[in-house]
């Protein structure tokens, strides 16, 4: 069964600092990757996804993520905080064959200081 | 060009009552699904409506009922609502039922059961 794993509940960085939220999944094949972004009474804002290829995927606001097929893992990064990505974060993951029903993990809640 | 729309925002029910939610999809989607997001937790999928069919369903149960009407809007039918049933309720809309498609998600409905 495919699942999603954030192990990150809460994590508060510096802004200017650098960010890295962990994603693992369960699936049994190379599955379709995304990472979303959801602010308070927001819905959810897709950051990136990863289908195949190139294992280091560029996103939007300065985000980028790298597939590690050995690590069953999909991490996201960004080399500098800004305080407006405060937000709660959220990896995906999508059958190939059934590409529109997404597992999402719980989500990791990112807190800047300033 | 406007987004993924939903209606009501908030909602406030008692045990038993029923209650539809409603999505109009992304300009040119003719995909909707709908997912349940309680507290803390990720999206957990609902079911998936394409050419007004229910083609994919997550495990929910029976009470959870829905339809997609000619203009591919639609809405989410929740019968004999539960205290459980409280939670932000999310639709995603594409285009059609393909690989690789992006979803785009409104901004939710947030149901209190009471």
């Amino acid at each position: 069964a495919q699942s999603v794993t954030q192990p990150d509940i809460h994590i508060t960085v510096s802004e200017g600092a650098s960010l890295e939220l962990r994603c693992n999944y369960s699936y049994g094949a190379t599955p379709y990757l995304f990472w979303y972004v959801q602010s308070p009474g927001q819905g959810l804002q897709l950051l990136l996804k990863y289908f195949s290829g190139d294992t280091l995927v560029q996103g939007i606001k300065g985000f980028e993520a790298e597939f590690k097929r050995s690590q069953s893992s999909f991490n996201l990064r960004k080399p500098s905080v800004h305080w407006s990505d405060a937000a709660e974060y959220f990896c995906a993951v999508g059958a190939r064959y059934n590409f529109n029903k997404f597992y999402f993990g719980s989500g990791t809640k990112l807190n800047v200081k300033p | 060009d406007a987004g993924v729309t939903q209606s009501p925002t908030h909602l406030i029910k008692t045990r038993g009552q029923q209650v539809t939610l409603r999505c109009s999809p992304k300009s040119g989607h003719d995909t909707v699904s709908w997912y349940q997001q309680a507290l803390g937790q990720g999206p957990q999928f609902i079911f998936q409506y394409y050419e007004e069919e229910e083609r994919q369903r997550g495990n929910f149960p029976d009470r959870f009922s829905g339809h997609q009407f000619p203009n591919y809007s639609s809405e989410l039918n929740v019968n004999a609502l539960l205290l459980g049933d409280s939670a932000l309720y999310l639709c995603a809309s594409s285009l059609a039922i393909t690989p690789k498609e992006t979803q785009y998600f409104g901004p939710g409905t947030r149901l209190l059961v009471l």
